[in-house]
Parts: structure tokens; C-alpha cells; sequence
């Protein structure tokens, strides 16, 4: 079936520092690819998404592009803040009713 | 627009009490989800519904149940509650998956503790 995978955290970094995270995905048909990130003692919110190969999404500093050669998502961001730190998930659905999370990346920024 | 809601945001329970949440959403959305969220499992879904009056099982429905007799609202029931049931659980919706409007919005989340 459909999975998300992406690397464990925590990742520290300090402030003004390059972020990657990456995710990698496996699913039948072309899925659309989705950033959440929950930031602490609330829900899930969408960071950005991408419908189809070669699709770059960006918000708030972030970016990933669809790759559909290397199956993966990579989240960036070249200059990370304090505010930053939250955790990020990585996230598919092939247009069933199903959405397939990754584990989630939690990400702590020092001033 | 409030979005997704989610009574109560804290409960304490004994196991064997029973509970519900309630999920409620104002975007008329016809898809609506139940998920946990437990340390080091990212979401697990409990229950789903892809419209007024039905439900379906995701992956860890055993000692739940859910009810949609409203499209707006989507109720997530434990009968008799179980230390293993202590969690923080995410109501979700979406329009439908695979459109462009298939992104899913989430509640705040409700945290429980079975003793």
C-alpha cells in the first residue's frame, strides 16, 4: 500500500541555518504530496502541497518540489527562525478517502 | 469561518467510563476523519466518513465508534475507556481527496487521560 517516509528527528539548528527535511514516498497512480506542520499544543496545519511531478510548493520561506524519478519531497528552508520550531509531517493521497502521514520530524531552532 | 472544532480540549477519564467528542466543521466539507496521535506513530486513522449518515473503519477502530447524523458535525464515542486510549486525538475534513480542494484541516485536537 501507500507510505510516507521521512527522517527521524530531532533536528537542531541554529538560527539562519539551512533546514532540509527529507521525505520519500511510495504510492500507485500520482499522488498529491503535502507539508504539515504542528507547532505545540495545536493541530495540524497545511504548510504546502504539490498535485503533480516537477510541482514546487512555497510558503512562509519553505519549499518542495514533486520529485516523481526519486519519489520524494524534500522540505527546505534556507534560513530557518526561532519560530520555526515545530514538527513537520510529510503526507500523501492517492484520491481515496485516505491521507498517509509520515511520523512526523520534530525541528528546534536555537537562537 | 471557525473551521474545525473540537469539545472537550482535555478530559480525564477512569477506564470503564465512556466519553464523546465532538468534531465540528463549517466549511462544508463532505469527508471527516478521527485520528490519534501517540509519541513516535505519527496519525493513526480511527474512523472516517465521506458524507451525511456514513462511516467506515481506518486502521485502529477497535473500542471506538462514530456517529454523522449531521453533515457538519462527526462524533467519535468510547464506551468503556482503556489506559491504552490515552492519547491526543485530531478531528480532520476535506472537501473530497484528489480535487483541488483535497486539503485536510484539523482541529486542535482533544487530550485524554485514562487512569
Amino acid at each position: 500500500g501507500d507510505s510516507v517516509t521521512q527522517m527521524e528527528g530531532p533536528v537542531t539548528l541554529s538560527e539562519e541555518a539551512f533546514l532540509t527535511i527529507n521525505c520519500t514516498y511510495t504510492a500507485t497512480g500520482y499522488p498529491s504530496l503535502f507539508w504539515y506542520v504542528q507547532y505545540p499544543g495545536e493541530g495540524l496545519q497545511l504548510l504546502l502541497k504539490a498535485t503533480k511531478a516537477d510541482d514546487k510548493g512555497s510558503n512562509k520561506g519553505f519549499e518542495a518540489t514533486y520529485r516523481k524519478e526519486t519519489t520524494s519531497f524534500h522540505l527546505e528552508k534556507g534560513s530557518v527562525q526561532v519560530s520555526d520550531s515545530a514538527v513537520y509531517f510529510c503526507a500523501l493521497t492517492s484520491g481515496t478517502y485516505k491521507y498517509i502521514f509520515g511520523t512526523g520530524t520534530r525541528l528546534k531552532v536555537l537562537a | 469561518n471557525a473551521g474545525v472544532t473540537q469539545t472537550p480540549k482535555f478530559r480525564v477519564l477512569k477506564t470503564g467510563q465512556s466519553m464523546t467528542l465532538l468534531c465540528a466543521q463549517d466549511m462544508n466539507h463532505e469527508y471527516m476523519y478521527w485520528y490519534r496521535q501517540d509519541p513516535g506513530m505519527g496519525l493513526r486513522l480511527i474512523h472516517y466518513s465521506v458524507g451525511e449518515g456514513t462511516t467506515a473503519k481506518g486502521e485502529v477502530p477497535d473500542g471506538y465508534n462514530v456517529s454523522r447524523l449531521k453533515k457538519q458535525n462527526f462524533l467519535l464515542g468510547l464506551e468503556s475507556a482503556a489506559p491504552s486510549q490515552t492519547s491526543v486525538y485530531f478531528c480532520a475534513s476535506s472537501y473530497r481527496p484528489g480535487g483541488y480542494q483535497e486539503t485536510q484541516y484539523f482541529g486542535p485536537g482533544t487530550r485524554l487521560l485514562v487512569l
